[in-house]
């Protein structure tokens, strides 16, 4: 079946530091890759998607490139803020039937610190 | 103005009690779910509503059962809480179009059985 695989973390950068979140997907047919931000006490919200190959998600800083031979989507962002601190979760979706549900992966921490 | 609502936002609650969670959207979208996330962050989902039409059913217990009144609705009410049951229950919908699903989150329940 699909599944989605992130480095678990807890992940502690200092401010302005570079940031890389690894993941890593399995899934039949062509899905469409997400990244979502749950900021402390908050739902999730969608941060970036790519929905093909060699697309490049990008928000707030933040980018993404959907890679189908590695089948990857990393995370990075090249100088983070504290306000970056929250939990990042890579998924996928739409690789099968209308209804397939989305897949999350387990959540990477971040905390930034000044 | 709120997109995806929920409540209440804390629950609070003896063990063998039952309770109710509401959502509500405004989103005009077709699918709704309840998502259950445990402490480590772990999401998991549990339901999944398309037109009041429920089309995803995890293994969930039966204690556990969705009502979905119409399209903007989703409810969860959950029998004989168990100790187990303390999560963060987030609510969310989307609008399946082209197998690309922005899911948009509630802010969540937070239910804690003593």
């Amino acid at each position: 079946g699909n599944s989605v695989t992130q480095m678990e973390g807890p992940v502690t950068l200092s401010e302005e530091a570079f940031l890389t979140i690894n993941c890593t997907y399995t899934a039949t047919g062509y899905p469409s890759l997400f990244w979502y931000v749950q900021y402390p006490g908050e739902g999730l919200q969608l941060l970036l998607k790519a929905t093909k190959a060699d697309d490049k998600g990008s928000n707030k800083g933040f980018e993404a490139t959907y890679r189908k031979e590695t089948t990857s989507f990393h995370l990075e962002k090249g100088s983070v803020q504290v306000s970056d601190s929250a939990v990042y979760f890579c998924a996928l979706s739409g690789s099968g039937a209308s209804y397939d549900k989305v897949i999350f992966g387990p959540g990477t921490s971040l905390s930034v610190i000044p | 103005d709120t997109a995806v609502s929920q409540t209440p936002k804390y629950l609070v609650t003896q063990m063998g009690n039952d309770k109710s969670i509401k959502c509500e959207q405004n989103l005009g979208h077709d699918t709704m779910y309840w998502y259950k996330q445990d402490s480590k962050k772990f999401l998991k989902i549990m339901f999944s509503y398309n037109n009041k039409e429920l089309i995803i059913n995890e293994t969930v217990p039966n204690r556990f059962s969705p009502k979905s009144p119409d399209k903007a609705h989703l409810n969860l009410h959950i029998n004989s809480l168990e100790l187990g049951d303390s999560a963060v229950y987030f609510c969310a919908s989307s609008q399946p179009r082209d197998f690309q699903e922005t899911q948009y989150f509630g802010p969540g329940t937070r239910l804690l059985v003593l």
